[in-house]
């Protein structure tokens, strides 16, 4: 079973920003937090990734805690195109398959 | 360019039959995956192969064989198809497997009837 909840669902409006939060209790030491992004009839694709703390690229912010139970993706100013479903996921390498598992994810539906 | 390529994008067969399905990535990556999307959208890793080590989560049963003829290739294999494995199946790419940023083809729907 995944070892992540996230909601199964959200919704937002063009131009807002959007925050989706990921439940970790079991993380280990080890462990880094990635999220994908997938549309459908496509693959996944990967849009961040991070350790503690904060990261940031051109699409997403990442917000990790200091306990790192909990991840937050932070989508600014969401447009239409950015309706998908999000994925986030816990793990140290392909090493450990049982922990490339993407649960569910949270639905996206961004309105005009 | 196309990153990962999967062949066929469709792929309906009767039970019992024995199929492939082609991947491809000119990415240059040491790791290729196969993943399993069921109906209900969790999607499992069902192989990682690097370099001629091929790590196998358990719970894949023994019909399914990944086989890769060289590094930018790793195809799936599946004999006595049953209608439990009708799925997309999805392979990926990383740059080795330590790296988590993973690369993935566009998916290959498989209906057993």
């Amino acid at each position: 079973l995944a070892k992540t909840t996230q909601p199964i669902s959200m919704d937002s409006y063009e131009g807002q920003e959007v925050n989706i939060t990921c439940s970790h209790n079991n993380i280990a030491t080890n462990d880094y937090i990635t999220w994908y992004q997938q549309f459908p009839s496509q693959g996944p694709r990967f849009i961040i990734q991070g350790y503690k703390t904060k990261v940031t690229n051109e699409v997403a912010s990442l917000f990790i805690p200091a306990d790192r139970k909990s991840s937050t993706l932070s989508l600014p100013r969401v447009s239409l195109s950015d309706t998908a479903v999000y994925y986030c996921l816990v793990g140290d390498s392909a090493y450990n398959t049982d922990k490339l598992i993407f649960g569910t994810g949270t639905r996206l539906q961004v309105f005009p | 360019d196309t990153a990962v390529s999967q062949t066929p994008k469709y792929l309906v067969t009767q039970m019992g039959n024995d199929k492939s399905i082609k991947c491809e990535q000119n990415l240059g990556h040491d790791t290729m995956y196969w993943y399993k999307q069921d109906s209900k959208k969790f999607l499992k890793i069902m192989f990682s192969y690097n370099n001629k080590e091929l790590i196998i989560n358990e719970t894949v049963p023994n019909r399914f064989s990944p086989k890769s003829p060289d590094k930018a290739h790793l195809n799936l294999h599946i004999n006595s198809l049953e209608l439990g494995d009708s799925a997309v199946y999805f392979c990926a790419s990383s740059q080795d497997r330590q790296a988590h940023e993973q690369y993935f083809g566009p998916g290959t729907r498989l209906t057993v009837t």
